[in-house]
């Protein structure tokens, strides 16, 4: 059974940093595309970041490239999001979510999500 | 890549048929994915390539359109189908997901 559970949300200021994990399991994780997608409050899901199976081509929405890093430890099976630099409109719960064979675009297993929150 | 949902809310009732509209701001070729979400819960993947059932969804669910302009049908809306839908594009980055349309109890 394929397994996705997010980890690291947290309360944090403004301009601080945080790094959310996503440890994957019943599948071969290093086969697979692996995304961050965030659905803010009140408001619809959001593509934040992709990386490719090796983790050799990370790709980013504009609203996070320059201060969010993502990357793979594809011998813990872990996802991982950098985040820094935070700023209120980044509050969301974050979603890992697994790409379907052979479309990197199309997520067919999500974790649970995990909560950030950014306010002073 | 813009996608467009309409309407945005619909409110309707148990056995009801329902249809959602999602509009690319290019063509997208058949490379649409509905999803549903639960409050609290993590999106579900319903349809992909447009028109094709995932695994495991009811068959009450489904999808056509191409290019532009595509629709999710719910035929006999039930209990569990009170959620929000969502379109998303993944022709080409970067990834774009429709606004939501959420489905209400009338």
């Amino acid at each position: 059974e394929v397994q996705l559970v997010e980890s690291g949300g947290d309360l944090v200021q403004p301009g601080e940093s945080l790094r959310l994990s996503c440890a994957a399991s019943g599948f071969p994780f290093s086969s697979y595309v692996m995304t961050w997608v965030r659905l803010p409050p009140g408001k619809g899901l959001e593509w934040v970041s992709t990386i490719s199976h090796p983790g050799t081509s990370p790709y980013y929405a504009d609203s996070v490239k320059g201060r969010f890093t993502i990357s793979r430890d594809n011998f813990k099976n872990t996802l991982y999001l950098q985040m820094n630099t935070l700023r209120a409109d980044d509050t969301a719960v974050y979603y890992c979510a697994k790409a379907s064979s052979g479309y990197s675009g199309l997520f067919d297993y999500w974790g649970q999500g995990t909560l950030v929150t950014v306010s002073s | 890549i813009q996608m467009t949902q309409s309407p945005s809310t619909l409110s309707a009732s148990v056995g009801d048929r329902v249809t959602i509209t999602c509009r690319a701001s290019q063509s997208i070729s058949d490379l649409l994915a509905w999803y549903q979400q639960q409050p609290g819960k993590a999106p579900n993947l319903l349809i992909y390539k447009a028109s094709s059932l995932e695994s495991g969804v009811p068959s009450r669910f489904s999808g056509s359109g191409s290019g532009t302009e595509f629709t999710l049908t719910i035929t006999g809306l039930q209990p569990d189908d009170f959620a929000t839908y969502y379109c998303q594009q993944y022709n080409s980055y970067s990834w774009t997901f429709g606004q939501g349309t959420k489905v209400e109890i009338k």
